[in-house]
């Protein structure tokens, strides 16, 4: 059973392009949640999505940022028009349900040139 | 608004000794916990969960969970040089859903 898979696993942008992160959930897992992570700092929840449905997104900066969980394929999350202040470690995790153990991916390290 | 709240540390302890890690959360109904591991460079690894109150081990690691003073607490015995890490504290449930809500982290040093 593979774990949390996120790609890519590096991607550098430069400012003012698109990034486009995915996250597939561990098989049988119908919530994800995104996490940010600056260097050095701890975990800053973003939004939590289940198959078709933003539960919550009371984390996600108001502008540039979306996130979607479709009915079939990965989770994406989308941030337009990069800016430095954006560089980060961006990890997803799924569960099964809510309220149970979720596991995380080994993340996307976007870096803003 | 839930939070969750650890002491950032650094922990250090020698080499075999106990390692104690403290978190308190804010919502009162919170109904399940979770410890992970976080190392350097790396993505966060889930090593215990508790969901009732009293005491759960698992190997060298035991989480306990009181709900009354709304505390967890992860204790490592015999703590070794790979232990070294940064251990978050999780929380979900309660009032808001079903949100997973992370403290802080404490890192941890275990000195040789």
């Amino acid at each position: 059973n593979a774990g949390v898979m996120q790609n890519p696993r590096h991607l550098v942008r430069r400012r003012g392009q698109e990034a486009r992160l995915r996250c597939s959930p561990m098989k049988g897992h119908s919530h994800v949640y995104w996490y940010r992570q600056l260097p050095e700092e701890g975990l800053k929840f973003m939004v939590y999505l289940q198959k078709e449905n933003i539960i919550d997104e009371s984390g996600m900066p108001k502008e540039r940022f979306s996130a979607e969980f479709p009915k079939e394929g990965p989770s994406i999350l989308r941030i337009q028009q990069v800016v430095r202040g954006d560089s980060a470690a961006y990890f997803c995790a799924s569960s099964p349900w809510g309220g149970t153990e979720a596991f995380f991916g080994q993340g996307t390290r976007l870096t803003v040139v | 608004q839930k939070e969750v709240e650890q002491n950032s540390g650094p922990l250090s302890v020698p080499e075999g000794a106990i390692a104690s890690l403290n978190c308190t959360y804010s919502d009162r109904v919170s109904q399940s916990f979770f410890w992970y591991r976080q190392y350097s460079g790396k993505s966060p690894e889930l090593i215990m969960s508790i969901y009732s109150n009293g005491d759960k081990e698992d190997g060298r690691f035991t989480a306990q969970l009181n709900k009354a003073s709304q505390y967890v607490s992860l204790l490592i015995r015999d703590s070794q040089p790979s232990d070294s890490a940064t251990y978050l504290c999780a929380v979900n449930g309660g009032n808001a859903g079903n949100m997973l809500t992370f403290g802080g982290g404490t890192r941890l040093m275990v000195k040789p």
